[in-house]
């Protein structure tokens, strides 16, 4: 089975701070992705990355930048946190293509609170 | 006007109910059809895949595409308490991900 992986379920942040969530996926997945889930607005993509040290902006990227260093890791980072980035985070990969053979594979999800 | 519409719910049904769900959508390009189940504190998992339009079944789940409305729906038949979830509609017309668009879900509960 596929499993992705973020590293914290819930965080609560101050206004100001930098903040890093981390997303590590164990199927050799070429694609990698940042979205933010909130009621009503439904799922937006952040930042997604075809292959190591690639990064491409997504719908909302104003306030974020990503990292990856290495294909099983995909960094989102909130620069200087904002009380308008309170949001569930969630972090997918996927192989190349559009068939059902290549699915978006998501983790469960940060829960950030910036207060 | 929003890429993707799909009304919010919540939707209640007593077990063993038909549930139909639905999205509309606003780009003819679309192509890909897709159905993501969401638990209650989990990521959404695809639960059903059609390319085009016509009809996908798969067990108990059914997809329906019809390309000429613009209108693709979900069938759920004998519907049990563990389909309790979010159901997200998603389409895209290539393989890019910036054009993979997403409806903001229904919440269903099945009351056993």
């Amino acid at each position: 089975d596929v499993k992705v992986t973020q590293s914290s379920r819930y965080l609560v942040k101050r206004t100001g701070e930098k903040v890093f969530l981390e997303c590590v996926q164990d199927m050799d997945h070429e694609n990698m992705f940042w979205y933010r889930q909130d009621p009503g607005l439904g799922l937006r993509l952040i930042y997604f990355s075809y292959d190591v040290k690639m990064k491409e902006k997504g719908d909302i990227p104003e306030g974020y930048s990503v990292s990856r260093e290495k294909k099983e890791r995909f960094s989102l980072i909130l620069e200087s946190a904002s009380t308008n980035q309170t949001s569930m985070y969630l972090c997918a990969s996927s192989s190349p293509g559009t068939a059902d053979n290549s699915p978006l594979h998501f983790g469960n999800g940060t829960r950030l609170t910036v207060t | 006007q929003k890429e993707v519409e799909q009304d919010p719910g919540p939707l209640s049904v007593p077990e063993g109910a038909i549930v139909s769900l639905n999205c509309t959508y606003s780009n003819s390009a679309f192509q890909y059809f897709m159905w993501y189940r969401q638990y209650s504190r989990k990521g959404p998992e695809l639960l059903m895949y059609t390319y085009s339009s016509g009809n996908k079944e798969d067990g108990r789940f059914t997809a329906q595409v019809d390309k000429s409305s613009k209108y693709i729906s979900l069938f759920i038949r004998d519907s049990q308490p563990s389909d309790s979830a979010t159901y997200l509609c998603a389409m895209r017309w290539g393989a890019g991900a910036n054009n993979l668009f997403f409806g903001t879900g229904t919440r269903l509960t099945v009351i056993p």
